[in-house]
């Protein structure tokens, strides 16, 4: 059955990075994408980007441009968001997705806290 | 760009049926959208994708209760025999250059 697992809960400072995982099991790694989602407390969905796992094509949302990389790898079945430069306002959890225009397996999800 | 936009709460009582709507911006009558359910302090789950001839395709044990439905740019969602667990909170999401979601209705079974 197609499962995907995220790494674990972080707490980060104001300006520090964080490099979230989440490793893909029972289907073909590369004939799928990966999306990234986060929720903020209380708030709704927010679309972060996308990564072809085929060939590593990505699309990032506009307000995280510069900030944010995904990256893949397929020897490990394993996607990767990365974000920099955190603020308070980016605690939320995140979610991983997989995707070719709809998502239709998601993550468990990475609480990710930034206080100082 | 697609908005989608949905009506923050609703509500049915247990056994009952309630239909969600997703509505699309003017000028985007052809979108499909995608159903998610996400129930309390729990990820998201997959329901189904709703194509704009009202076609479905259904995600993995997704029960019969769950069905959708298209009309102009409107896609929704029907939930019949509502049962507790149903009480959650419910997105749609389109796709195109960029991936939307809508804000989410929060459905409470009473």
């Amino acid at each position: 059955q197609v499962q995907l697992v995220q790494s674990g809960a972080e707490v980060k400072k104001p300006g520090a990075s964080v490099k979230v995982s989440c490793k893909a099991s029972g289907y073909t790694f590369t004939s799928y994408g990966i999306s990234w989602v986060r929720q903020a407390p209380g708030q709704g969905l927010e679309w972060m980007g996308w990564i072809s796992a085929y060939n590593g094509n990505t699309n990032y949302a506009q307000k995280l441009q510069g900030r944010v990389t995904m990256t893949t790898d397929t020897s490990t079945s394993t996607a990767y968001m990365e974000l920099r430069s955190l603020r308070s306002d980016d605690t939320a959890v995140y979610y991983c997705a997989r995707s070719k225009n709809y998502f239709d397996y998601w993550g468990q999800g990475t609480l990710v806290t930034v206080s100082s | 760009q697609v908005v989608l936009t949905q009506s923050p709460s609703a509500s049915a009582s247990l056994g009952a049926s309630v239909k969600l709507t997703c509505t699309l911006s003017s000028g985007h009558s052809t979108y499909g959208i995608a159903w998610h359910q996400q129930q309390p302090e729990k990820a998201p789950r997959y329901l189904m994708k709703v194509n704009s001839d009202g076609s479905l395709n259904k995600g993995d044990g997704i029960p019969d209760r769950f069905s959708g439905s298209s009309s102009g740019t409107e896609r929704y969602l029907t939930i019949s025999s509502l049962q507790s667990d149903d009480e959650a909170d419910y997105y749609c999401q389109a796709w195109g250059a960029l991936v939307v979601f809508g804000g989410g209705t929060k459905l409470t079974v009473l």
